[in-house]
């Protein structure tokens, strides 16, 4: 089936860095989303991208939807504590109606 | 008012037991999923309903069966608990089947032992 692989699996961080995280698949998505968990939560969607080389901005969140359709990645800027969460990459297949989730990136933020 | 709720937030058994996690969404939404997140964090579709009718079931024991008594509910009743159904299991709901923006409850833990 679908897989996606994001990486890296965990980062630790001090306050103020800039991060980044990338997730690849072997299959064309018609949409990437990025979605944050926080600890005891559900998720809760970020960045939804649909078009591919889309660029967009969500406060200091920048995700990109890869030229090939196979990779996306999401950058935070100015990291600070409560950053602090799980970070999926998802994609969405029009022909499979199903969200396909990445293994989740972990962000430690130190004070 | 929380979008999407679901209860119990906690939930310790015994294994063999029957046990039930109810969901319910304030959205209007016509679609609703249940997703289970594995120890390692990983989150895999298990059903998908819309408007009542199941359109995804991916291959989930048939120990688990959704109900969906109305399409601003979805209920999951899991038969003869195994240890290996310990995980967070998260309801979510979409607009439409085709719609990626989920909204997502805050999830049952499951401790099965």
């Amino acid at each position: 089936g679908q897989q996606l692989n994001q990486s890296p699996q965990s980062m630790f961080i001090q306050e103020g860095e800039d991060v980044s995280m990338n997730c690849t698949s072997s299959s064309i998505f018609n949409t990437w989303l990025w979605y944050k968990q926080d600890p005891g939560e559900g998720p809760v969607l970020l960045i939804a991208l649909y078009k591919a080389g889309e660029l967009t901005s969500n406060g200091r969140l920048t995700a990109q939807f890869g030229i090939t359709r196979k990779d996306s990645f999401l950058n935070i800027s100015a990291s600070i504590p409560s950053d602090v969460g799980i970070y999926f990459c998802a994609g969405h297949g029009s022909n499979t109606g199903k969200l396909i989730f990445g293994q989740g990136t972990t962000l430690q933020v130190k004070p | 008012d929380t979008a999407v709720s679901q209860t119990p937030k906690y939930l310790v058994t015994q294994m063999g037991n029957d046990k039930s996690i109810k969901c319910e969404q304030n959205l209007g939404h016509d679609t609703m999923y249940w997703y289970k997140q594995d120890s390692k964090k990983f989150l895999k579709i298990m059903f998908s309903y819309n408007n009542k009718e199941l359109i995804i079931n991916e291959t989930v024991p048939n120990r688990f069966s959704p109900k969906s008594p109305d399409k601003a509910h979805l209920n999951l009743h899991i038969n003869s608990l195994e240890l290996g159904d310990s995980a967070v299991y998260f309801c979510a709901s979409s607009d439409s089947p085709n719609n990626e923006k989920l909204f997502f409850g805050s999830g049952t833990q499951l401790s099965v032992l």
